[in-house]
């Protein structure tokens, strides 16, 4: 079974640049989620997907941060125009469905913001 | 808000000594408590839950309500258990989940 995928797996881009994240969870799953992880810090959950409809993105910076899952399948996050602080590695992860599923992660894309 | 606590950022033992990889959590009702592991160059892992009661590469975790705790404990630590270890709790039915800061584990020879 494939695993989730995610690209790129690195980014640098200046503050006030525009970047795109892509995430493919792995087949059949139901519920995407994408978390930001901040050096030193555990993951945070930015916004969770159950098919094409949002569940969850009380945690998202939405000034600046978007993110979709038109189909159902794939998912772009992107920051706009993004900020210092905005570096991180960001994690999307995949499961079954909503509730007690195994989430599984993919590799993270880090982004440093210089 | 509910809050997950890992008091320790790094553990090092000897192989072969005990560990316990602390955690406490804050939320009120009945959380569902994990841990995830992350070796090195690899990515975020389920290692053990407390509703399966399992015992996986010789780590337990028992879910103490009284003190809001989900200590990680093995008997016996071994050289490939270095690592980053999260916790993280499940509280509610969406499947968010909330992590802990991390511990990272380093068994030396």
């Amino acid at each position: 079974e494939a695993g989730v995928a995610q690209s790129p797996r690195y980014k640098i881009i200046e503050k006030r640049q525009s970047v795109a994240f892509w995430c493919n969870p792995i087949s059949g799953h139901a519920t995407l989620y994408w978390y930001q992880q901040i050096l030193g810090q555990g993951p945070k959950l930015l916004i969770q997907f159950q098919n094409n409809g949002v569940v969850d993105d009380s945690q998202l910076p939405k000034d600046r941060f978007s993110a979709e899952r038109l189909k159902g399948v794939d998912s772009t996050l992107k920051i706009q125009p993004a900020k210092l602080e905005d570096s991180a590695v960001y994690l999307c992860a995949s499961s079954l469905g909503a509730g007690r599923y195994e989430q599984y992660f993919g590799p993270g894309t880090r982004l440093t913001v210089t | 808000a509910q809050r997950v606590t890992q008091p320790e950022k790094l553990l090092s033992v000897f192989k072969g000594a005990p560990v316990e990889l602390k955690c406490n959590y804050s939320y009120s009702g009945s959380p569902e408590l994990f841990w995830y592991v992350q070796y090195s160059r690899q990515r975020l892992q389920l290692l053990l839950r407390h509703i399966s009661r399992e015992s996986i590469k010789g780590f337990t975790a028992d879910l103490n309500k009284g003190e809001t705790s989900f200590h990680l404990k093995k008997p016996f630590a071994q050289e490939e258990d270095s690592a980053m270890y999260y916790c993280a709790q499940n509280s509610g039915n969406t499947g968010k989940l909330i992590f802990g800061q991390g511990t990272t584990l380093q068994v030396k020879p």
